[in-house]
């Protein structure tokens, strides 16, 4: 089966311009996260979906985060304007359902802003 | 945003000789979760625990449930240097999120 697929794997771009993450989620899945990983800070929840319905949008850092789920299999993180601040390594994560159901991560995407 | 303790932080061991890393919260957790992360890739998922006091294994990897349920114990045996990378706690207390730890970075010399 396939797992969860983000893309691109690597993006670079220059501060002030906008950048789109994507994730397909693992199949069935009902529940859709977005982390950030940092050295500094490991890796923390920005947002997460359910059903396509963002439900807790807490951890996103500012206005400049945006994140869409317009269907079940299809996810984006937004990033405008984006900020060398905010380079990381961007996560998805999707479950079966909540409750006491792992989190199954794709491989990332690398960000570097200039 | 809050973090489990993981330690060590990082260690390097011999080919062959086992490891353990711990995970620990002031909290009480219902489930913990162990993940290992290796270069360029996202989490793996290894062992999850559902219950206090459970041991559950993975191959070379073991794991448990800490009895009062604020920590979790990850022991791999005999290992290998396929082993190395990061490993994750996370736990859970009821709501939607998982809290990830700090992670243990693990090298093996060969």
């Amino acid at each position: 089966d396939a797992g969860v697929i983000q893309s691109p794997r690597h993006e670079v771009t220059e501060m002030g311009q906008e950048v789109t993450l994507r994730c397909k989620p693992i199949s069935g899945h009902d529940y859709l996260f977005w982390y950030r990983q940092t050295m500094m800070r490991g890796l923390e929840l920005l947002i997460y979906f359910n059903n396509n319905v963002p439900i807790d949008d807490s951890g996103m850092p500012e206005d400049r985060f945006s994140a869409k789920m317009p269907n079940a299999s299809f996810s984006t993180l937004k990033i405008q304007p984006s900020e060398p601040r905010d380079s990381a390594v961007y996560f998805c994560a999707s479950s079966l359902w909540v409750g006491n159901q792992p989190q199954h991560f794709g491989d990332g995407t690398r960000l570097s802003i200039l | 945003g809050q973090q489990l303790n993981q330690s060590p932080q990082s260690m390097f061991i011999q080919e062959g000789e086992d490891v353990s890393m711990n995970c620990t919260s002031s909290s009480i957790f219902n489930t913990w979760l162990w993940y290992k992360q290796d270069p360029g890739e996202g989490p793996v998922l290894l062992i999850a625990l559902y219950k206090a006091g459970e041991l559950t294994s993975n191959g070379r990897l073991t794991a448990q449930f800490g009895i009062t349920r604020k920590d979790s114990f990850l022991n791999i045996s005999a290992s290998i240097p396929s082993d190395v990378g990061i490993y994750f706690c996370a736990g859970q207390s009821g709501t939607y999120k998982y809290i990830f730890g700090t992670g243990t970075r693990l090298k093996v010399l060969a």
